[in-house]
């Protein structure tokens, strides 16, 4: 199975910094990696498909990169509504598998 | 718009069995993926099993033997069987589509005496 690790587990950051989250993957998945956002008692919501790939209505503020192993989600200038936990998933090869999650609090 | 509605979740007794289902619309699930994906409270996502477009299911280590995926494509609906519930399935369980484009408000099993 791939291993995800994402880090960090959780970071605190004011409104308008800019954040980093880093997945690795234990083995290459090309660019077969998704980023989701979940606010507390909500469904999950896919920001980034393709590893770079923004999905339609989320702000360019989002934005991902990488490929092979290590992959990193930027959000350039936080906004109060970003604050939320945002996991990782790879989608090579079965079974999925999810990182542990970030959690973005407010400094 | 595509929307997903899960059902069947409520409290089973550990060893029983319960079905979820996953009802689509705006969507045929019959051309996508359809994974049901996992949370346990206070915990990250889990990813459980995925029907795909051929009707062959994958599932995590954990639920394969115990959970098992089918579907009703005149009901455009997706279902997972569970048997031989732990405390350990004790989760909100969401359905999503493709490769987790779209989810569900999901549905909370608890696995109790």
């Amino acid at each position: 199975d791939i291993q995800m690790t994402q880090s960090p587990s959780s970071l605190s950051a004011s409104v308008g910094d800019r954040i980093t989250i880093t997945c690795r993957a234990s083995q290459g998945i090309g660019n077969d990696l998704g980023w989701y956002q979940q606010k507390p008692g909500k469904a999950p919501k896919r920001l980034i498909s393709v590893a770079s790939t923004l999905q339609s209505g989320v702000p360019s503020r989002f934005s991902g990169s990488g490929s092979g192993t290590e992959f990193t989600l930027t959000i350039s200038s936080l906004q109060p509504e970003d604050f939320a936990t945002y996991y990782c998933l790879q989608y090579k090869s079965h079974p999925w598998t999810f990182g542990q999650g970030t959690k973005v609090e407010i400094k | 718009e595509v929307q997903l509605v899960e059902t069947g979740g409520g409290l089973i007794q550990p060893g029983g069995s319960l079905r979820l289902s996953c009802v689509a619309s705006g969507v045929t699930l019959s051309s996508n993926y359809l994974s049901w994906v996992r949370q346990a409270p206070g915990k990250g996502l889990e990813w459980v099993s995925l029907i795909n477009t051929d009707g062959f299911t994958h599932y995590t280590d954990s639920v394969r033997g115990r959970f098992s995926l089918s579907s009703d494509n005149s009901k455009n609906t997706v279902y997972l069987q569970m048997n031989s519930l732990t405390t350990e399935d004790t989760a909100v369980y969401y359905c999503a589509r493709g490769w987790l484009s779209d989810w569900g408000q999901g549905t909370l099993v608890t696995v109790s005496s």
